[in-house]
């Protein structure tokens, strides 16, 4: 079974800060998933990766799949960033099953 | 375009009451389908999952039930709720297994009292 591990658990930065949240899954994988929720419940896609790098505005996703990590970077933080993100992995031989990490609580002040 | 429906939003429920969520996809066909409970301050834990009508897959044993009666219809359900059942449930979808984007429902919050 893969196991998916998000550090830091909980992260708190000030606006403008540079930010990174890390993934690591212990068994290959064929898609890797960032998710974004936010305090009302509400989750939201953020990227899905096989391998490279994505960039979508502020937010930059890389996968190395030799090492089996993933970074989620935000630029310029801003407090609406404020939200729990979440990586989860599609693996090779999970099926239809999808397996997340606990999630990493971000908080971002002004 | 794609859409993704859940209801309710939010629930109630004394213990040893029933249960029924319902979820709905719109704008595609033949969806992965999964039920994921949220406790408070967990991550995401997968209930069911299915990849077709009347084919359920269950992930952990307890006393929730999924059905899926039709193509874009999931429905999770419980005969007698226990209080450990309190928790946020999320409805998603993916077009394929683990290699399509995930679409979330807004989620039903349940407290069983």
């Amino acid at each position: 079974k893969n196991e998916v591990e998000q550090s830091p658990q909980n992260l708190t930065a000030q606006e403008g800060e540079f930010i990174t949240i890390n993934c690591s899954y212990s068994v290959g994988i064929s898609a890797l998933h960032w998710l974004q929720q936010h305090p009302g419940g509400g989750i939201v896609s953020l990227f899905m990766l096989s391998s490279g790098k994505k960039k979508h505005g502020r937010l930059i996703a890389t996968i190395n799949i030799q090492e089996k990590h993933s970074s989620l970077h935000i630029t310029a933080s801003h407090p609406r960033d404020s939200a729990v993100y979440i990586c989860a992995e599609g693996g090779e031989t999970s099926g239809s099953r999808l397996t997340f990490g606990e999630g990493t609580q971000l908080t971002v002040n002004p | 375009s794609q859409t993704i429906h859940q209801w309710p939003a939010t629930l109630v429920q004394p213990v040893g009451s029933p249960l029924s969520l319902e979820c709905t996809v719109e704008g595609t066909s033949n969806p992965n389908l999964y039920w994921y409970r949220q406790a408070a301050g967990r991550g995401l834990q997968l209930l069911f999952y299915s990849v077709g009508i009347g084919q359920i897959s269950s992930e952990v044993p307890q006393n929730l039930s999924a059905s899926r009666p039709q193509d874009r219809q999931f429905i999770l359900s419980s005969k007698k709720l226990l209080l450990s059942d309190s928790g946020f449930y999320l409805c998603a979808w993916t077009r394929l297994a683990g290699t399509g984007e995930l679409f979330f429902g807004e989620g039903s919050r349940l407290t069983v009292l």
